[in-house]
C-alpha cells in the first residue's frame, strides 16, 4: 500500500525566511509519480510539480524548488525568501503509473504553512 | 471560462434536504473525480469518472449518488446526510489516461463547503 507523510503539520515563518516542507513516501512500485499542490485559504488545490520516480534532478521554479531522493523517499519542498502570499496548505501526493482510466492519489495530510509580515 | 468550476461554492442544509453539487471541467480532460476534505484528515477520493463510467467508489454510502451525463459535467447527489458529512467537497479532472509510461494530473475546483445541520 502506498502512504505519503507530512511530518509537520504547521510552519510558521516570518516573511523572506527560506522553508523546507517535508515528504515521506511508501510505495513498492518501481514506477511512480510524486506530485506538490497547494491549497490556499480559497479551497482550490493549485498544482505545482510533478516528478516521477526514473527522473531525480532536483528542480527549481522561480522563488521554488523541489529535492527528490530515492535513497530516502523524500520529496521536499523549499521556499525561497517567502512571502505572505505563500500562506497556505501544501499537500504531498504520489500516485501509481496508471494507463486507463485515470490516475489514483495518495494524498499526505498536508502542511499548515504561516508567513507572517 | 477556463479550468474547473464548482458550484454552489458554499451549502448548508438539513439532514432530510435534496441537493446536488456541481463540476464543470474547460480542459477537454476524459476523467473526473469526486473528493470529500474533511478538518484534520487527509483528502479521501471518493469517486472516480472515466469516459463517463463509473470506475470507482471508494465505499461511499449511498446517500451519495454521484452521475456524469457527459465528459465535462460531473454531480454529487445528496440525500439524508449526517452531520459528519460535514466537509469541502472537492471535484478534479484529468486527461483519464497515460502514455509513455507516465501519469496525468489532476486539475482540482474551487471545491463547495458543505454544512449540514
Amino acid at each position: 500500500a502506498q502512504k505519503v507523510t507530512q511530518a509537520q503539520t504547521e510552519i510558521s515563518v516570518v516573511e523572506k525566511e527560506d522553508v523546507t516542507l517535508d515528504c515521506v513516501y511508501e510505495t513498492r512500485d518501481t514506477t511512480y509519480y510524486l506530485f506538490w499542490y497547494k491549497q490556499p485559504p480559497s479551497g482550490e488545490l493549485v498544482f505545482l510539480i510533478r516528478r516521477n520516480s526514473f527522473d531525480e534532478q532536483n528542480e527549481i521554479s522561480g522563488r521554488y524548488s523541489w529535492n527528490f531522493q530515492k535513497s530516502t523517499s523524500s520529496f521536499n519542498f523549499t521556499i525561497t525568501a517567502s512571502q505572505v502570499v505563500d500562506s497556505a496548505v501544501y499537500f504531498c501526493a504520489l500516485s501509481e503509473a496508471w494507463e486507463t482510466s485515470g490516475s489514483r492519489l495518495t494524498f499526505g495530510e498536508g502542511t499548515q504553512l504561516t508567513v507572517n509580515p | 471560462e477556463t479550468g474547473v468550476t464548482q458550484t454552489p461554492r458554499h451549502l448548508v442544509m438539513g439532514m432530510t434536504n435534496k441537493k446536488s453539487l456541481k463540476c464543470e471541467q474547460h480542459l477537454g480532460h476524459n476523467a473526473m473525480y469526486w473528493y470529500k476534505q474533511s478538518a484534520k484528515k487527509p483528502l479521501e477520493l471518493m469517486f472516480v469518472y472515466s469516459l463517463e463510467e463509473r470506475v470507482e467508489n471508494n465505499s461511499v454510502p449511498s446517500r451519495f449518488s454521484p452521475e456524469c451525463p457527459n465528459s465535462s459535467h460531473l454531480f454529487l447527489h445528496l440525500h439524508t446526510l449526517q452531520p459528519e458529512d460535514s466537509a469541502l467537497y472537492l471535484c478534479a479532472s484529468s486527461r483519464g489516461w497515460a502514455t509513455g509510461g507516465d501519469t496525468d494530473t489532476q486539475y482540482f475546483g474551487p471545491g463547495t463547503r458543505l454544512t449540514v445541520l
